[in-house]
């Protein structure tokens, strides 16, 4: 079965510059969650999507913007990169948004962000 | 959301059942358990969700208490491959999921 598909999966930036994560979900998924993992920590929720509007808004800086597509695929926008948005960041998709999600969230396998 | 506590570690036995705790008591009438998994570095994968009953699937099952203020994810027989970090949630029901600290479970032959 498909499953959540995310590129890069190893990205290596420097202080300042842009970086853009891009997720694809399981098809016909129309809800998107973007988490960042730090090393050693958990998983933070950053923000999510449903039918392409933003849903909800977790800790994501100022310096970070995302959107989803008519296709439903969506894109982490990261700029003015600081050595602490290293991390694992993680894209998940449901069916059904806020009212008809079954509550189960598919992960994918992640972009590793590294900033030098 | 409801903040929930979970042992900061677990060790079992290969082929014994591995039984996690969770407590959850400010948890409110309308907001599910769920249970999520990590395992180094990959995604988190779903185990398990339930609201009041006790909940079973291929993977595991789900106790809550009457009063819902615990719960207790069982892994009826646990293998090297579900060494993890277990984690478990409190959520309204179709709302992004707030991973707190979860359990690392060892499991050891």
């Amino acid at each position: 079965a498909a499953g959540v598909i995310q590129s890069p999966r190893h990205l290596i930036k420097e202080k300042r510059e842009t970086a853009t994560l891009k997720c694809y979900p399981i098809p016909r998924h129309d809800t998107v969650y973007w988490y960042q993992q730090g090393p050693g920590q958990d998983p933070q929720f950053l923000i999510s999507f449903y039918e392409k509007m933003q849903s909800d808004k977790g800790s994501i800086p100022d310096r970070f913007s995302a959107q989803q597509f008519s296709d439903y695929h969506s894109e982490l926008n990261m700029s003015s990169l600081e050595l602490g948005d290293s991390a694992l960041y993680f894209c998940a998709s449901s069916l059904g948004g806020l009212a008809g999600s079954t509550g189960e969230l598919f992960f994918g396998e992640g972009s590793r962000l590294t900033v030098l | 959301d409801a903040k929930t506590t979970q042992p900061t570690s677990m060790d079992c036995a290969e082929g014994r059942a591995a039984n996690l705790p969770c407590n959850h008591s400010t948890i409110s009438g309308n907001e599910y358990v769920y249970w999520y998994r990590q395992i180094h570095s990959q995604g988190p994968q779903y185990i398990i969700h339930g609201l009041k009953n006790n909940e079973t699937n291929e993977m595991a099952s789900l106790i809550i208490t009457e009063d819902r203020k615990s719960s207790t994810l069982i892994l009826p027989h646990a293998t090297l491959r579900d060494t993890a970090v277990y984690y478990c949630i409190v959520s309204l029901y179709g709302n992004k999921l707030v991973f707190g600290a979860g359990t690392i479970l060892r499991v050891k032959s």
